[in-house]
């Protein structure tokens, strides 16, 4: 059971706009910690997406973008390609002093 | 340019040790902190702990305390975790990734641990 709730799976058509949430609580995201998102595509390590709720690190696109409200989240990814399909999982911290992260959602794209 | 480049696959019995190093290069090893991150088959991550790379100090996720240690020697700037008393449910994925501000934004490849008896 993560810390981080998400749909375990979404699906869009290439081209369309798909987004994923992340439900924490009081304690992690409603206490004010940074929602951070990573792309995980099949057989390789997690990759940096969105770091500090909405910033995007160098080399990624646009088209991806995050958000946060109260004790929750949510990644938008718009100009669906086939290449997005992957697994992202956002991440934040707890005042329990430790890193938690959302479960996983598996994007598919149709 | 930033690397972490982690030990190969190890298969281990049940009860024994294991330690994955991650020797990274490419930055100041003293101005961030490393983690690890686990990942069983078909499964999600799972954060273990985290160590400065500044001082050694650590912070380890409740469910590994007592079973698990991390260190670093700054002179290779690598960093080591050692996990004791490995159980089937161990089997996983281990990254290493450097840690900024409570996220991490470089990874390593991944070490492959195998329990089995």
């Amino acid at each position: 059971q993560s810390v981080l709730t998400q749909p375990p799976s979404v699906s869009g058509a290439p081209g369309q706009r798909v987004t994923i949430s992340c439900t924490g609580s009081s304690s992690n995201i409603g206490a004010g910690y940074d929602v951070h998102w990573y792309q995980q595509l099949p057989g390789t390590a997690p990759k940096l997406l969105i770091y500090g709720n909405n910033n995007r690190p160098s080399g990624v696109p646009d088209r991806f973008s995050g958000s946060k409200s109260g004790t929750s989240a949510s990644l938008a990814i718009t100009g669906l390609r086939a290449d997005d399909e992957a697994d992202y999982y956002c991440q934040s911290y707890d005042s329990t002093l430790r890193v938690v992260f959302g479960g996983g959602t598996k994007l598919t794209v149709l | 340019q930033v690397q972490l480049v982690q030990s190969g696959a190890e298969v281990k019995k049940p009860g024994a040790s294991v330690t994955v190093s991650c020797k990274t290069s490419g930055y100041t090893f003293a101005t961030y902190g490393i983690s690890w991150v686990r990942q069983a088959p078909g499964q999600g991550l799972e954060w273990m702990g985290w160590i400065s790379g500044y001082n050694g100090n650590t912070n380890y996720a409740q469910q590994f305390q007592g079973r698990v240690t991390l260190t670093t020697d700054t002179s290779t700037r690598t960093a080591y975790i050692d996990l004791r008393n490995l159980r089937s449910d161990d089997t996983a994925v281990y990254y290493c990734a450097r840690d900024v501000d409570r996220h991490v934004d470089y990874w390593g490849p991944g070490t492959l641990v195998t329990v089995s008896s």
